[in-house]
């Protein structure tokens, strides 16, 4: 089974700075694809950024960039220039290739002070 | 573009009691989920459909727990007692096939008291 683990509850950063949110994984999977998504307080999750695991290259969205380590199992997520309207909760998630179900972690809760 | 529907926003019910929350997924989508997040987890999967068909229920609690997406479209779930442990928000997600992007309503705060 797959498991997805966000080690850090809380995390706070002062606007414009540059924060990083840590999520490691576990599975036997070759082919996956490792997700941030971010939870307003409006509860609707939003897609950050998509990494599929075949790919070396490292994604990016604007001022949103992972570090993913497959052999380590690691997929960190930075954000560059934080924004007061980053804050929000975010979650760590994996899909198995071509199978549509997201495994989330517990979510680290990000507050970006001005 | 419309994006996924999701009644009621809140509801707040006595244990023991039913309960059912709707979904009407973003128009084309043939893949629909539900999720049960409850306060300080992550989401977690309760079914997926395809269509009208169940791919996944393995983690619905079937006594309590009903599903259904008739025609393909609109999704109802269902819980029937309803327990305290049940309080938890529930989202919906649809996508346009099996291992697509996912697109998520705003959810049901439901409390049970």
């Amino acid at each position: 089974a797959q498991t997805v683990t966000q080690s850090q509850p809380e995390m706070s950063v002062q606007e414009a700075e540059t924060v990083t949110l840590s999520c490691t994984y576990d599975t036997s999977e070759n082919n996956y694809y490792l997700f941030w998504y971010k939870q307003p307080p409006s509860r609707q999750m939003i897609l950050v950024i998509r990494q599929e695991a075949y790919k070396q290259q490292n994604a990016t969205e604007n001022r949103f960039s992972v570090n993913f380590q497959k052999a380590a199992k690691s997929f960190s997520l930075k954000i560059s220039d934080s924004q007061l309207g980053d804050t929000a909760m975010y979650f760590c998630a994996f899909m198995k290739h071509r199978q549509g179900n997201l495994i989330f972690g517990k979510g680290t809760k990000l507050s970006v002070k001005p | 573009e419309a994006g996924v529907a999701q009644s009621p926003r809140y509801k707040i019910i006595e244990k023991r009691q039913s309960v059912a929350f709707w979904c009407n997924p973003i128009s084309g989508h043939a893949t629909l989920y539900w999720y049960q997040q409850i306060l300080g987890q992550g989401p977690k999967l309760l079914i997926q459909f395809q269509n009208n068909g169940v791919v996944d229920d393995s983690q619905l609690p079937k006594d309590r727990f009903s599903a259904e997406r008739l025609k393909g479209v609109d999704s109802t779930l269902k819980i029937q007692p309803a327990k305290l442990e049940d309080s938890a928000v529930y989202l919906c997600a649809t996508s346009q096939g099996v291992g697509e992007k996912l697109f998520f309503g705003s959810g049901t705060q439901l409390s049970v008291l």
